[in-house]
Protein backbone atom coordinates (compact mmCIF):
# COMPACT_ATOMS: atom_id res chain seq x y z
CA UNK A 1 0.00 0.00 0.00
CA UNK A 2 1.06 3.56 -0.73
CA UNK A 3 2.43 5.79 2.29
CA UNK A 4 4.01 8.62 3.30
CA UNK A 5 5.37 9.32 7.02
CA UNK A 6 6.32 12.61 8.30
CA UNK A 7 8.47 12.13 11.46
CA UNK A 8 8.68 14.96 13.01
CA UNK A 9 5.52 17.07 14.40
CA UNK A 10 6.90 20.56 14.65
CA UNK A 11 10.01 21.83 13.28
CA UNK A 12 11.83 25.13 14.89
CA UNK A 13 13.80 26.91 12.95
CA UNK A 14 15.08 30.80 13.21
CA UNK A 15 14.46 33.67 10.74
CA UNK A 16 16.98 33.49 7.84
CA UNK A 17 17.94 29.73 8.63
CA UNK A 18 17.87 26.95 6.19
CA UNK A 19 14.94 24.61 7.27
CA UNK A 20 14.12 20.70 6.22
CA UNK A 21 10.69 19.41 6.97
CA UNK A 22 11.12 15.69 6.26
CA UNK A 23 9.33 12.99 4.32
CA UNK A 24 9.42 9.62 3.20
CA UNK A 25 7.41 7.40 1.33
CA UNK A 26 6.45 3.82 0.47
CA UNK A 27 4.76 2.67 -2.80
CA UNK A 28 4.66 0.11 -5.09
CA UNK A 29 6.19 1.50 -8.97
CA UNK A 30 7.41 4.92 -9.23
CA UNK A 31 6.23 7.86 -6.98
CA UNK A 32 4.48 11.27 -7.70
CA UNK A 33 5.29 12.96 -4.36
CA UNK A 34 3.73 16.08 -3.25
CA UNK A 35 3.91 19.11 -0.64
CA UNK A 36 1.05 21.20 0.71
CA UNK A 37 1.11 24.19 3.05
CA UNK A 38 -1.91 24.91 5.42
CA UNK A 39 -2.42 28.24 6.84
CA UNK A 40 -4.60 28.67 9.85
CA UNK A 41 -8.06 28.21 9.03
CA UNK A 42 -7.21 27.88 5.28
CA UNK A 43 -6.97 25.02 2.68
CA UNK A 44 -4.17 23.42 1.48
CA UNK A 45 -1.70 25.15 -0.95
CA UNK A 46 0.14 23.22 -3.59
CA UNK A 47 3.90 23.94 -3.15
CA UNK A 48 5.58 21.51 -5.59
CA UNK A 49 5.02 17.71 -7.05
CA UNK A 50 7.94 15.48 -8.44
CA UNK A 51 6.61 13.19 -10.64
CA UNK A 52 9.98 12.46 -12.74
CA UNK A 53 13.15 14.10 -14.11
CA UNK A 54 15.39 15.97 -11.81
CA UNK A 55 15.52 15.00 -8.12
CA UNK A 56 15.82 18.90 -7.49
CA UNK A 57 12.34 20.08 -7.43
CA UNK A 58 11.67 23.80 -7.23
CA UNK A 59 8.18 25.38 -6.04
CA UNK A 60 6.44 28.30 -4.78
CA UNK A 61 7.65 31.00 -1.89
CA UNK A 62 11.05 29.75 -2.28
CA UNK A 63 10.49 26.03 -1.70
CA UNK A 64 12.24 23.19 -3.15
CA UNK A 65 12.69 19.48 -2.57
CA UNK A 66 14.68 16.72 -3.15
CA UNK A 67 13.48 13.18 -4.22
CA UNK A 68 16.05 10.28 -3.17
CA UNK A 69 15.03 7.21 -4.45
CA UNK A 70 17.92 5.11 -2.57
CA UNK A 71 16.29 6.83 1.09
CA UNK A 72 12.89 6.79 -0.09
CA UNK A 73 12.82 10.18 0.97
CA UNK A 74 11.51 13.56 -0.20
CA UNK A 75 12.28 16.52 1.92
CA UNK A 76 11.09 19.98 1.49
CA UNK A 77 14.12 22.71 2.17
CA UNK A 78 14.47 26.37 1.66
CA UNK A 79 17.73 28.51 2.26
CA UNK A 80 16.75 31.20 4.50
CA UNK A 81 13.11 30.61 6.31
CA UNK A 82 10.39 33.26 7.33
CA UNK A 83 8.54 34.22 9.75
CA UNK A 84 5.48 33.76 7.21
CA UNK A 85 6.59 30.16 6.73
CA UNK A 86 5.41 29.04 9.38
CA UNK A 87 2.39 26.98 8.63
CA UNK A 88 1.08 23.51 8.77
CA UNK A 89 2.85 21.21 6.10
CA UNK A 90 1.86 17.98 4.29
CA UNK A 91 3.30 15.24 2.17
CA UNK A 92 1.20 13.06 0.21
CA UNK A 93 1.41 10.32 -2.68
CA UNK A 94 -0.72 9.38 -5.27
CA UNK A 95 -2.27 6.52 -4.61
CA UNK A 96 -4.42 3.83 -6.66
CA UNK A 97 -6.88 5.48 -8.96
CA UNK A 98 -5.37 8.98 -8.23
CA UNK A 99 -6.27 9.37 -4.44
CA UNK A 100 -4.03 11.32 -2.45
CA UNK A 101 -2.60 9.95 0.71
CA UNK A 102 -1.22 11.99 3.01
CA UNK A 103 1.05 12.55 5.89
CA UNK A 104 0.23 13.78 9.65
CA UNK A 105 2.14 16.85 9.15
CA UNK A 106 4.22 18.61 9.82
CA UNK A 107 4.62 22.31 11.81
CA UNK A 108 6.71 24.84 11.20
CA UNK A 109 7.76 27.19 13.54
CA UNK A 110 9.42 30.13 12.37
CA UNK A 111 11.22 32.89 14.95
CA UNK A 112 12.05 36.30 14.88
CA UNK B 1 -4.52 29.64 -7.15
CA UNK B 2 -7.25 26.96 -8.09
CA UNK B 3 -10.59 28.32 -9.18
CA UNK B 4 -12.44 26.02 -6.13
CA UNK B 5 -15.21 27.41 -3.52
CA UNK B 6 -16.54 26.06 -0.81
CA UNK B 7 -19.63 27.30 1.18
CA UNK B 8 -20.18 27.87 3.64
CA UNK B 9 -16.69 28.95 5.35
CA UNK B 10 -17.95 28.20 8.62
CA UNK B 11 -21.29 27.03 10.29
CA UNK B 12 -22.57 26.12 13.53
CA UNK B 13 -25.72 24.15 13.92
CA UNK B 14 -27.47 22.04 16.23
CA UNK B 15 -27.32 18.13 16.64
CA UNK B 16 -30.11 16.60 14.48
CA UNK B 17 -30.03 19.32 11.47
CA UNK B 18 -29.68 18.71 7.82
CA UNK B 19 -26.84 20.71 6.25
CA UNK B 20 -25.15 20.54 2.61
CA UNK B 21 -21.60 21.68 1.90
CA UNK B 22 -21.54 22.87 -1.43
CA UNK B 23 -18.09 23.08 -3.49
CA UNK B 24 -17.95 24.28 -7.20
CA UNK B 25 -14.68 24.22 -9.29
CA UNK B 26 -14.80 26.26 -12.79
CA UNK B 27 -11.65 24.44 -14.06
CA UNK B 28 -13.62 21.95 -15.91
CA UNK B 29 -11.93 19.08 -13.91
CA UNK B 30 -13.70 15.50 -13.88
CA UNK B 31 -12.54 14.53 -10.57
CA UNK B 32 -13.38 15.78 -7.19
CA UNK B 33 -12.81 14.50 -3.52
CA UNK B 34 -13.97 15.57 -0.23
CA UNK B 35 -11.34 15.65 2.64
CA UNK B 36 -12.27 15.69 6.57
CA UNK B 37 -9.89 17.20 8.50
CA UNK B 38 -10.07 17.66 12.82
CA UNK B 39 -8.21 21.14 13.50
CA UNK B 40 -4.36 20.72 12.79
CA UNK B 41 -4.67 17.04 12.03
CA UNK B 42 -3.91 14.91 9.08
CA UNK B 43 -6.62 14.15 5.99
CA UNK B 44 -8.71 11.27 5.03
CA UNK B 45 -10.65 11.05 2.13
CA UNK B 46 -14.24 10.65 2.76
CA UNK B 47 -15.83 10.53 -0.75
CA UNK B 48 -14.57 11.07 -4.34
CA UNK B 49 -15.88 11.14 -7.87
CA UNK B 50 -14.80 10.63 -11.54
CA UNK B 51 -17.40 12.13 -13.17
CA UNK B 52 -21.07 12.88 -13.57
CA UNK B 53 -23.30 10.31 -11.50
CA UNK B 54 -19.80 8.91 -10.61
CA UNK B 55 -19.15 8.83 -6.39
CA UNK B 56 -17.36 6.46 -4.36
CA UNK B 57 -16.59 6.15 -0.67
CA UNK B 58 -13.02 6.64 0.64
CA UNK B 59 -10.79 5.63 2.88
CA UNK B 60 -12.84 7.00 5.94
CA UNK B 61 -15.91 5.65 6.63
CA UNK B 62 -18.67 8.74 6.59
CA UNK B 63 -22.12 9.24 7.55
CA UNK B 64 -22.50 12.22 4.88
CA UNK B 65 -23.19 11.46 1.61
CA UNK B 66 -22.48 13.20 -1.98
CA UNK B 67 -23.74 13.36 -5.26
CA UNK B 68 -22.44 14.22 -8.88
CA UNK B 69 -25.14 16.18 -11.38
CA UNK B 70 -22.78 18.38 -13.09
CA UNK B 71 -19.36 18.04 -13.32
CA UNK B 72 -18.50 21.62 -12.05
CA UNK B 73 -20.41 20.73 -8.85
CA UNK B 74 -19.92 17.96 -6.12
CA UNK B 75 -22.02 18.85 -2.30
CA UNK B 76 -21.75 17.27 0.33
CA UNK B 77 -24.90 16.02 2.92
CA UNK B 78 -25.31 15.45 6.38
CA UNK B 79 -28.90 14.12 6.88
CA UNK B 80 -28.82 14.01 10.97
CA UNK B 81 -25.83 15.98 11.98
CA UNK B 82 -24.15 14.80 15.51
CA UNK B 83 -21.42 16.37 17.49
CA UNK B 84 -19.10 13.83 16.21
CA UNK B 85 -19.40 15.49 12.78
CA UNK B 86 -17.24 18.89 13.82
CA UNK B 87 -14.66 18.75 11.88
CA UNK B 88 -13.09 20.57 8.41
CA UNK B 89 -14.04 19.22 5.25
CA UNK B 90 -12.00 20.40 2.04
CA UNK B 91 -13.27 19.70 -1.07
CA UNK B 92 -10.47 19.08 -4.44
CA UNK B 93 -10.64 18.35 -7.60
CA UNK B 94 -8.35 17.51 -10.57
CA UNK B 95 -8.31 16.82 -14.32
CA UNK B 96 -7.57 13.42 -15.39
CA UNK B 97 -4.06 13.32 -16.87
CA UNK B 98 -2.72 15.92 -14.72
CA UNK B 99 -1.18 14.99 -11.63
CA UNK B 100 -2.01 17.74 -9.00
CA UNK B 101 -4.93 18.05 -7.06
CA UNK B 102 -6.17 21.74 -6.02
CA UNK B 103 -8.39 22.34 -2.70
CA UNK B 104 -10.67 24.44 -1.72
CA UNK B 105 -10.36 26.76 1.39
CA UNK B 106 -12.44 24.34 3.34
CA UNK B 107 -16.00 24.64 5.00
CA UNK B 108 -15.32 24.46 9.16
CA UNK B 109 -18.68 22.08 10.85
CA UNK B 110 -19.65 23.04 14.31
CA UNK B 111 -22.34 20.60 15.42
CA UNK B 112 -23.84 21.73 19.11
Amino acid sequence: AQSVAQPEDQVNVAEGNPLTVKCTYSVSGNPYLFWYVQYPNRGLQFLLKYITGDNLVKGSYGFEAEFNKSQTSFHLKKPSALVSDSALYFCAVRGPTDKLIFGTGTRLQVFP
Amino acid sequence: EADIYQTPRYLVIGTGKKITLECSQTMGHDKMYWYQQDPGMELHLIHYSYGVNSTEKGDLSSESTVSRIRTEHFPLTLESARPSHTSQYLCASSVTGGHTIYFGEGSWLTVV
